[in-house]
């Protein structure tokens, strides 16, 4: 059974200081794992992706995280927030199986203080 | 590349009364997602296609709802006889086939029921 954990339901940082926000997962299988954006009112926004090509993935607006196997985790970093960070953030596994079956966290809102 | 579009943005309605959603996915995507995303939780899966067939649907899919995809293309959820609890942000995705493939989303209707 795949299952997808966001360890904290609100992060809050100073504007310039760095953002991390947590993620564990399950997976049977190798998994896909991906982090993406909600602004409010909007739909979700790709950051984004690993696929097993390599452990450290660099996404949009500075953005990047770390897959880690023996610790089942896919934390999401960016070295200084920018006001415009504010939103909801979620991680998301799919099996690699060909297969349709994606589980998203629950989110984490992300607060920045200027 | 139009991005994912849905239609209509908001819809006000009165318990009982049926409601139709349009999405219009990326056109070189073949897979098609629905989910419904209630406050301050990630969305959960209602169901999708792979071109015009139905492959899979969630339990909270109840008889109420029917989605179609005629030819593959744009997609339709209807909720008949809308009860209170239908009222979420419904997003509609697609993609590529592959578990690697990552979701585009639109910007999603919000239903409110009165």
């Amino acid at each position: 059974a795949q299952s997808v954990t966001q360890l904290d339901s609100h992060v809050s940082v100073s504007e310039g200081t760095p953002v991390l926000l947590r993620c564990n997962y399950s997976s049977s299988y190798s998994p896909s794992l991906f982090w993406y954006v909600q602004h409010p009112n909007k739909g979700l926004q790709l950051l984004l992706k690993y696929t097993s090509a390599a452990t450290l993935v660099k996404g949009i607006n500075g953005f990047e995280a770390e897959f880690k196997k023996s610790e089942t985790s896919f934390h999401l970093t960016k070295p200084s927030a920018h006001m415009s960070d504010a939103a909801e953030y979620f991680c998301v596994v799919t099996p690699d199986t060909g297969g349709f079956k994606t589980i998203f966290g629950a989110g984490t809102r992300l607060f920045v203080k200027a | 590349d139009t991005g994912v579009s849905q239609n209509p943005r908001h819809k006000i309605t009165k318990r009982g009364q049926n409601v139709t959603f349009r999405c219009d996915p990326i056109s070189e995507h073949n897979r098609l997602y629905w989910y419904r995303q209630t406050l301050g939780q990630g969305p959960e899966f209602l169901t999708y296609f792979q071109n015009e067939a139905q492959l899979e649907k969630s339990r909270l899919l109840s008889d109420r709802f029917s989605a179609e995809r005629p030819k593959g293309s744009f997609s339709t959820l209807e909720i008949q006889r809308t009860e209170q609890g239908d009222s979420a942000m419904y997003l509609c995705a697609s993609s590529f086939q592959g578990g690697d493939q990552p979701q585009h989303f639109g910007d999603g209707t919000r239903l409110s029921i009165l």
